[in-house]
């Protein structure tokens, strides 16, 4: 199974700050990352397909690079909505594996 | 407007079964792949199972967590998808969700609509 490493898996930021989580894939999975994003509660929320195409209707501070192994996911001015949980997800082989997730905190 | 709506969830003896249903609409149903992942309490995200299209025969792929004791399904004509679960055990506790399967154009499904999750609840 491709084993999927997120860091940090916590982090604690100000509105306005830019905020990078990294992911890393036990092997080459070509560009087949995506990510969510999950608030308390609530269901997890597709942001990024294919490691760097913003879903329909996702913010543009949202933005996602990386192919092979390394994927990172950067949003570039913190708002206060973006307060949540974040995931990447694999989607190159079976089964599907999800990254520990990075919880985003207010500083 | 796009909508998948979980239920079947509940308390469960281990050892006991459940069926979990999820009802889309919105859209086009028969063409998507679907799935289903949990999400343990305070844990992280866990895909469960997959089931293909029409297409693709409705062929299935399981996590190895639950290989022979769950089983995917589909009914297309009322845009439901299933989740029948049997052999619980107390790690199986989790919020169910389904979610629809999307590819953009390589042939490679991710997951893009999310329910809203149902509960289960595996204790004696």
């Amino acid at each position: 199974d491709i084993q999927m490493t997120q860091s940090p898996s916590s982090l604690s930021a100000s509105v306005g700050d830019r905020v990078t989580i990294t992911c890393r894939a036990s092997q080459g999975i070509g560009n087949h990352l995506a990510w969510f994003q999950q608030k308390p509660g609530k269901a997890p929320k597709s942001l990024i397909y294919a490691a760097s195409s913003l879903q329909s209707g996702v913010p543009s501070q949202f933005s996602g690079s990386g192919s092979g192994t390394d994927f990172t996911l950067t949003i570039s001015s913190l708002q206060p909505e973006d307060f949540a949980t974040y995931y990447c997800q694999h989607y190159n082989e079976y089964p599907l594996t999800f990254g520990g997730g990075t919880k985003v905190e207010i500083k | 407007e796009v909508q998948l709506v979980e239920s079947g969830g509940g308390l469960v003896q281990p050892g006991g079964s459940l069926r979990l249903s999820c009802a889309a609409s919105g859209f086009t149903f028969s063409d998507h792949y679907m799935d289903w992942v949990r999400q343990a309490p305070g844990k992280g995200l866990e895909w469960v199972a997959r089931t293909r299209n029409r297409a693709r025969s409705y062929t299935t792929e399981y996590a190895a967590s639950v290989k022979g004791r769950f089983t995917i399904s589909r009914d297309d004509s009322r845009n439901s998808l299933y989740l029948q679960m049997n052999s619980l055990k107390t790690e199986d506790t989790a919020v169910y969700f389904c979610a629809r399967g999307s590819h953009y154009g390589d042939g490679y499904h991710t997951m893009d609509v999310w329910g809203q999750g149902t509960t289960v609840t595996v204790s004696s």
